[in-house]
């Protein structure tokens, strides 16, 4: 069965610093992949996205996020954090087909 | 353009009533989705629908739950009889096609007393 797993529950960073997110999934073909962002009290905002080709996606607000097909992960990445980027963070995966599986997502904080 | 629009921003209800929470999605997608989202949860498929059709009801929890789209547009979610349990975040999405990626609501945030 597809899965997806942020084995992160919360990540806190400084302001400045760098940050990873981890995400693993479990399909067992070449899957759809997203970042989405949500804010408190607001619905999910897509980072970015991997369909297929450039394993490295670059997304808004700075993000970007590699693809490994030989670690089944998916981890976002942004290279200098800043205080509007805490919020909750979630991976999905497109099992070929309309139904999204999420991750339980990660809660971000970042210190001033 | 606009977004995917919800209403009510906010519902609270007593046990054993009914609700209607509303989507309005963005204008020309076909493609429209509801999923829930409970406190320290991910967030869970309800429902899709292509046009006005669901070929997929498989993840409403009960049969208190039904959704309708009509004019390929706006759709409703209704919760007949609703319990405490189904106080959470109902999060409507909507994507250009099927496979393209879904764009989010800012959700109805529900509360059974």
């Amino acid at each position: 069965a597809q899965s997806v797993t942020q084995p992160d529950i919360h990540i806190t960073v400084s302001e400045g610093a760098s940050l990873e997110l981890r995400c693993n999934y479990s399909y067992g073909a070449t899957p759809y992949l997203f970042w989405y962002v949500q804010s408190p009290g607001q619905g999910l905002q897509l980072l970015l996205k991997y369909f297929s080709g450039d394993t490295l996606v670059q997304g808004i607000k700075g993000f970007e996020a590699e693809f490994k097909r030989s670690q089944s992960s998916f981890n976002l990445r942004k290279p200098s954090v800043h205080w509007s980027d805490a919020a909750e963070y979630f991976c999905a995966v497109g099992a070929g087909t309309y139904k999204y599986i999420f991750g339980t997502g990660t809660r971000l904080k970042v210190l001033a | 353009g606009a977004g995917v629009s919800q209403s009510p921003s906010n519902k609270v209800t007593e046990k054993g009533k009914d609700v209607e929470l509303r989507c309005d999605p963005i204008s020309g997608h076909t493609a429209l989705y509801w999923y829930r989202q409970s406190l320290g949860q991910g967030l869970e498929f309800l429902i899709y629908f292509q046009g006005n059709s669901a070929p997929d009801k498989s993840g409403l929890p009960s049969d208190r739950f039904s959704a309708e789209r009509t004019g390929g547009s706006v759709s409703t979610l209704t919760i007949q009889r609703t319990q405490q349990e189904d106080s959470a975040v109902y999060l409507c999405a909507s994507s250009l096609e099927v496979n393209q990626p879904q764009h989010f609501g800012d959700g109805t945030r529900l509360s059974i007393l």
